[in-house]
């Protein structure tokens, strides 16, 4: 069955600097994969999604990677700032009509 | 406001009193998902639906009931909950057959706590 790994637990950055994650998964690459950011006791909220055939998405600070060679996404929040703190999830979907399996996220702390 | 609502935020119940948490959605999305969340575990999917009177295991379903008698609505039930049952559960819906708009919305979550 497709698996999800996401880079360390944790990662602790400092503010200003750029704050890379990974999402790596096996088998075969989905059609999308997603990346949403979840605040503690609250429900993940989407930020980005990536096609197969994209290499590059970018949306203000946030950039995301596709590579389907590495089977890996890379998420990266530039100028990082203490805000930016949270658990990032990574999500795949193999096709519009298929179940989106999430990753266990990487939880980001930002040290002013 | 294009929403995920899911009643309710927070329950303490004893174990084996049935039990139903609430979902419900107003963009007319087909697909609609349960998870809970547990330390060091992530979201595990208990079960979706890909539409009205559609409804299809997840990861976790053992314990669990689901139906789909509309398309707005996701109910969950529990017809016996038990302690390994005390978790955060999330209710999520997204478009599905439309490739351009795929993303999942969530509810609030409900923590759910069976003694």
């Amino acid at each position: 069955s497709q698996k999800i790994e996401q880079n360390s637990e944790a990662l602790n950055i400092q503010e200003g600097k750029t704050a890379t994650l990974t999402c790596n998964y096996t088998n075969y690459s989905p059609a999308y994969l997603q990346w949403y950011r979840q605040d503690p006791g609250r429900g993940p909220v989407f930020l980005l999604l990536i096609r197969e055939n994209e290499k590059e998405k970018r949306k203000e600070r946030l950039k995301v990677t596709f590579d389907t060679t590495l089977k890996q996404s890379l998420f990266h929040i530039t100028a990082s700032q203490p805000a930016d703190s949270a658990t990032y999830l990574c999500a795949l979907q193999y096709s519009s009509a298929s179940k989106i399996i999430f990753g266990s996220g990487t939880r980001l702390s930002i040290r002013p | 406001e294009a929403q995920v609502t899911q009643n309710p935020r927070y329950l303490i119940t004893v174990t084996g009193k049935k039990l139903t948490v609430t979902c419900s959605q107003n963009m007319n999305h087909e697909y609609m998902s349960w998870y809970r969340q547990d330390p060091g575990l992530g979201l595990r999917q208990i079960y979706y639906s890909m539409n009205v009177e559609v409804t299809d295991k997840g990861d976790v379903p053992e314990g669990y009931k689901v139906s789909r008698k509309e398309k707005r609505n996701f109910p969950l039930i529990l017809e016996s909950p038990s302690p390994n049952q005390t978790s955060l559960y999330f209710c999520a819906s997204s478009f599905h057959r439309d490739s351009r708009n795929t993303e999942a919305f969530f509810g609030q979550g409900t923590r759910l706590t069976v003694v």
